[in-house]
């Protein structure tokens, strides 16, 4: 019952370059949420974006929301050693049990 | 000094053996889950639970089982009759269903 898949499976980038993950979903959603999980631990919560939003910031992330295309992207600017981790979409679907369902993500290394 | 554990870090476990993972927290959560990550995957939901002494089963429940007798705590047991147990398990709590969630640290379960 998957819903959200990011793209792409794997990032590699240089330290300080722009990072740029997509996720993309079927069907309608509430709210979309960007979680990170560093090797071995728990997920932590990034940022929330509502279905009526089109563009959130928090520090140096920016998420956008296109829900004609159904899909959303996570942008990380100046990256840090301390980003490399992976990335996971998570969507509140317009349905009953209003479960959220997260996507496999994506793992983003970060190049000294 | 608010937040959800999970304990132990580490199970093993024989074949055949019952064994139960903790978690536990103090955010005063309605909602509670059950997360299975197999390496390099997404999250797969096993159960949640939307109030104390109510819970439904999510994607995988097959040979999971799981009690909600107080707020604070949603203890999950895998059975011998799960088949495939070998997992990072994953517990997180959310104000209410579809909620932000926050997640513990995780137990690494390997079945011997």
């Amino acid at each position: 019952s998957q819903q959200g898949e990011e793209d792409p499976q794997a990032l590699s980038i240089q330290e300080g370059e722009n990072a740029t993950m997509n996720c993309s979903y079927k069907t309608s959603i509430n709210n979309l949420q960007w979680y990170r999980q560093n090797s071995g631990r728990g997920l932590v919560h990034l940022i929330l974006i509502r279905s009526n939003e089109r563009e959130k910031h928090s520090g140096r992330l920016r998420v956008t929301l296109d829900t004609s295309k159904k899909s959303s992207s996570l942008l990380i600017t100046a990256s840090r050693a301390a980003d490399t981790a992976s990335y996971f979409c998570a969507t509140d679907a317009v349905r009953r049990d209003d479960k959220i369902i997260f996507g496999k993500g994506t793992r983003l290394h970060i190049l000294p | 000094d608010g937040g959800i554990t999970q304990s132990p870090k580490y199970l093993f476990r024989k074949e055949g053996q019952n064994v139960t993972l903790s978690c536990e927290q103090n955010l005063n959560h309605d909602a509670m889950y059950w997360y299975r990550q197999d390496p390099g995957q997404g999250l797969r939901l096993i159960y949640y639970s939307q109030i104390v002494n109510d819970f439904q089963k999510g994607d995988i429940a097959e040979g999971y089982s799981v009690s909600r007798e107080k707020k604070e705590s949603f203890p999950l047991t895998v059975t011998s009759a799960q088949k495939n147990p070998t997992a990072f398990y994953l517990c997180a709590s959310s104000i209410r269903q579809a909620d932000t969630q926050y997640f513990g640290p995780g137990t690494r379960l390997t079945v011997l």
